[in-house]
């Protein structure tokens, strides 16, 4: 089965605080791809990050950064110093090799940062 | 920066009404895609479409759904009969040929349908 789990339903923080997002995958292919999105209250979907199976290095932007393990199938995702512009709804997602393959989302996280 | 755009933003429609959503994806994608999210919930998979066919579509796309690349460069989604039930956020996306072996999908700002 192909799945990823957000078992985070809402956070809510206060503004300055860390807050890490969980993201748990199920895969049983060799090659894919983990992305995370943002969804603000405006409804689009920003793009964050990708990740690729076969990188398993941290990657730090700003004051974001992703944790990918493959030992434990995570991607977690920890936002340092939170800001209420963080205040969305975070998605992660996973794909595989191939062009007609489709994104499959977790539930998501509804975090909100309050001043 | 090339982009995914759709139309229209938000659609108000009785129910039992035929709704078509439009979407024009990157010019020189190959690869289309439409998502669904109703209200608070998950963005959820519906089609896919590749060379003029449907490559893989979800239990939500039934009979009353169906998708057209008609001239080349958008790609619609049509409700035949709507339901309050399809009230959602509808989400088109595109790939090209580059991003085979990123994963990486583009898409667009939404369609708003309110199903009344």
């Amino acid at each position: 089965a192909q799945k990823v789990t957000q078992a985070q339903t809402e956070i809510s923080v206060v503004e300055k605080e860390d807050v890490t997002l969980d993201c748990v995958y199920e895969t049983r292919d060799t090659t894919y791809y983990l992305f995370w999105y943002k969804q603000p209250p405006s409804g689009e979907l920003v793009f964050l990050i990708r990740r690729n199976s076969f990188d398993e290095q941290n990657e730090i932007s700003g004051r974001y950064s992703w944790n990918f393990q493959k030992s434990t199938s995570s991607f977690n995702f920890t936002i340092t110093a939170s800001q209420v512009v963080d205040s969305a709804v975070y998605f992660c997602a996973l794909t595989f090799s191939g062009g007609y393959n489709k994104l499959i989302f977790g539930a998501g996280t509804r975090l909100a940062v309050h001043p | 920066e090339p982009e995914v755009t759709q139309t229209p933003s938000h659609q108000v429609t009785q129910m039992g009404q035929e709704v078509i959503l439009r979407c024009v994806p990157i010019s020189n994608h190959l690869y289309f895609y439409w998502y669904r999210q109703i209200l608070g919930q998950k963005v959820e998979f519906l089609v896919s479409f590749y060379n003029n066919e449907i490559s893989e579509k979800s239990e939500i796309f039934d009979d009353q759904f169906s998708v057209e690349r008609p001239d080349g460069s958008n790609f619609t989604l049509k409700i035949r009969s709507t339901k309050l039930e399809d009230s959602a956020m509808y989400f088109c996306a595109s790939r090209g040929r580059r991003e085979e072996n990123t994963g990486e999908l583009f898409f667009g700002e939404g369609s708003r349908l309110t199903v009344l």
